[in-house]
């Protein structure tokens, strides 16, 4: 089993919360990132990082952010949350060389209400 | 269009047959590929990486053309348990992003 955890497995919350999807990997990578799943649809990154202090967006615009200040920890927010936020999220890490493969957490169920 | 294309899918064969998923990419700068496995609702899992020698394990054999930038997996003997969507990914030494293809789901029937 990878060594990737999020937290929380399953959220649901009203409209115009703020809310923080926490990453966590104890496996030392140093790129990490985010994708949003819809159900049955496909994966799309919507942010990664190279290392500390590192954050890029993906190819999906998202009025996420995030930020990485420890190796292990790379936390989504949203400021304030709309059902169209309603998604799978899905992080993932993996080492800097690009030729192996990326480890998934389990991923978070968000439901905007 | 996207970077990464896959067959369209679903692909719904019965128990014992051959299956064969293709993929092309379009960023020739891309040098790393994969093929992953995702059960319903779950996170996806590495099924196995693809080397340009083409590379087997067990009843999987995957397959690298760069100049045709074409990527396929072939499943022989299928079992009901590999009943489950199949993502192509690329990756660039350079951006170092994980592309995702959009999946094809296969259901494997008695």
């Amino acid at each position: 089993e990878a060594d990737i955890y999020q937290t929380p497995r399953y959220l649901v919350i009203g409209t115009g919360k703020k809310i923080t999807l926490e990453c966590s990997q104890t496996m030392g990578h140093d790129k990490m990132y985010w994708y949003q799943q819809d159900p049955g649809m496909e994966l799309h990154l919507i942010h990664y990082s190279y290392g500390v202090n590192s954050t890029e967006k993906g190819d999906l615009s998202s009025e996420s952010t995030v930020s990485r200040i420890r190796t292990e920890h790379f936390p989504l927010t949203l400021e304030s949350a709309r059902p169209s936020h309603t998604s799978q999220y899905l992080c993932a890490s993996s080492v800097s060389d690009g030729a192996t493969e990326a480890f998934f957490g389990q991923g978070t169920r968000l439901t905007v209400v | 269009r996207k970077e990464v294309e896959q067959d369209p899918g679903p692909f719904n064969v019965p128990e014992g047959a051959t299956v064969a998923f293709n993929c092309t990419y379009s960023n020739s700068a891309s040098q790393s590929f994969f093929w992953y496995r995702q059960d319903c609702r779950k996170e996806p899992k590495l099924l196995m990486s693809v080397y340009s020698s083409g590379n087997e394990d067990g009843r999987f054999t995957a397959q690298l053309n760069r100049a045709s930038q074409y990527i396929s997996l072939l499943i022989r003997d299928s079992k009901l348990s590999d009943s489950a969507t199949y993502l192509c990914v690329a990756t660039s030494w350079g951006e170092g992003k994980l592309i995702f293809g959009q999946g094809t789901e296969l259901s494997v029937k008695p």
